[in-house]
């Protein structure tokens, strides 16, 4: 069964440095997002991404962070200058259609931020 | 804000037992969707229920929709030790914004 992959696994870097976080869609899938979710709290929305371009993105989407769907295949999150709170785990998820339909999530990626 | 709370906050039941989360949410959806996480993993997605829709069913799990009480049940029936997990409802509105609850942490004891 088609499933979305991340990668790393995990990753720690120290506070100030970027960040890439790199996921891998299910293949027919046009809709795109990265979710986050602070150790024992909600998994949060951070941005959704159509036809190259960002679609929505929540306040948490602030101007560190910047997506991007570099070939046909891979979609990354980066962080430009992490701050010790973007310490969470990272969630990829797609969907084959927009409104409402099942997005399918990778397994994460857990960023601790020093 | 247009958020799903889950409840219980914690259910502990013997293996064999049926199991029963609590959804509610604040506005209007398009649908709503139960995810299971295990403990550090990620999210897998379990059973969608559109607006239109009060009840749907896969496997062992039944959920149910009540749009008038902006409410939603998930019954995970004949549980088993593997059903241990965190179960939350996200919801949407107009666009593809998931908004996640907090969660049920599920422990089926064998």
């Amino acid at each position: 069964e088609p499933e979305v992959t991340q990668t790393p696994s995990h990753q720690v870097t120290q506070m100030g440095q970027e960040v890439i976080l790199r996921c891998v869609p299910i293949s027919n899938h046009l809709y795109f997002y990265w979710y986050r979710q602070i150790l024992g709290q909600k998994v949060e929305f951070l941005v959704s991404f159509y036809n190259n371009e960002i679609s929505e993105k929540s306040e948490i989407f602030d101007d560190q962070f910047s997506v991007e769907r570099p070939d046909g295949s891979n979609f990354t999150l980066k962080i430009r200058s992490t701050k010790l709170e973007d310490s969470a785990m990272y969630f990829c998820a797609s969907s084959e259609a927009l409104m409402g339909e099942t997005q399918y999530f990778g397994p994460g990626t857990r960023l601790l931020v020093l | 804000s247009q958020q799903g709370e889950e409840d219980p906050q914690a259910l502990s039941i013997q293996e064999g037992e049926n199991a029963t989360m609590n959804c509610s949410y604040k506005t209007s959806i398009n649908n709503l969707q139960w995810y299971r996480q295990n403990s550090g993993r990620g999210l897998v997605h379990l059973i969608l229920i559109r607006s239109n829709e009060r009840e749907k069913h896969s496997g062992r799990l039944r959920v149910t929709l009540d749009t008038s009480k902006k409410s939603s049940s998930l019954l995970i029936t004949a549980s088993r030790a593997a059903d241990t997990a965190s179960y939350f409802c996200a919801t949407d509105l107009a666009g593809n914004q998931f908004y996640f609850g907090t969660g049920t942490s599920l422990t089926v004891i064998p």
